[in-house]
């Protein structure tokens, strides 16, 4: 069964380091999404891909890298993470055709 | 741009009730989005609830049904008799069409059914 994973599942982080945050795919789908998602804004968009090498801004890509070294693999990077960081972060896959998206468990991050 | 509007940030209904949960969208990109609800259970990631790709049809799953209404531009989620462990938060979503933009997601419902 396809699927998509993310790790850790929980992260405590401090202010002013670094995290990173992996998501695996095994549906073998090109396009590949990082969300937030905070209470009053549902998801947003981060950062996405249309396939290994590419990253491509979603909607608030400000404080955030993200590196798609493989077709299965997709990582959101917080360089110096801030309080207003912490969050819910959920990874996807998808079919730019058809549009609908798989979602891993997401990862709960606090930055303190 | 696109957009997903869901006017409701929480529902709370009594079970065996009846359900709707308003999205309404814009798209300026395509004439004939797909359309998507998915739902998230507490300590889970969201899933896919139902889809519809042709406008004027329907989408049902888990008793849940949703119509494609191209000229109100709706895609609401009805439930006829709604039960406990239908608690969840609801999404609707516009679905991307090609590799020039990305999928748009209201902000969610909360629904709580109070036994």
């Amino acid at each position: 069964e396809a699927a998509v994973t993310q790790s850790p599942r929980n992260k405590v982080a401090v202010t002013g380091g670094k995290v990173t945050l992996s998501c695996n795919q095994t549906n073998n789908h090109n396009n590949m999404y990082w969300y937030r998602q905070d209470t009053g804004h549902g998801l947003r968009l981060i950062h996405y891909s249309y396939g290994a090498g590419s990253t491509e801004k979603g909607d608030i890509p400000d404080g955030y890298k993200a590196s798609r070294p493989s077709q299965e693999n997709f990582s959101l990077i917080l360089e110096l993470a801030t309080p207003s960081q912490t969050s819910v972060y959920f990874c996807a896959s998808g079919d730019p055709l058809g549009g609908e998206q798989y979602f891993g468990p997401g990862t709960r991050l606090t930055v303190l | 741009g696109d957009s997903v509007t869901q006017t409701e940030g929480q529902v709370t209904v009594s079970e065996s009730k009846s359900l709707i949960i308003n999205c309404t969208y814009s798209t300026t990109s395509i004439a004939y989005p797909n359309l998507f609800w998915y739902v998230r259970y507490p300590g889970e990631g969201l899933q896919l609830l139902l889809k519809v790709i042709t406008a004027g049809q329907k989408g049902s799953s888990r008793g849940f049904e949703a119509t494609y209404n191209k000229e109100t531009t709706s895609f609401h989620l009805q439930k006829a008799s709604v039960q406990e462990s239908d608690s969840a938060v609801y999404y609707c979503a516009l679905g991307a069409h090609n590799n020039n933009n990305a999928p748009r997601f209201g902000a969610g419902t909360k629904l709580t059914v109070k036994p």
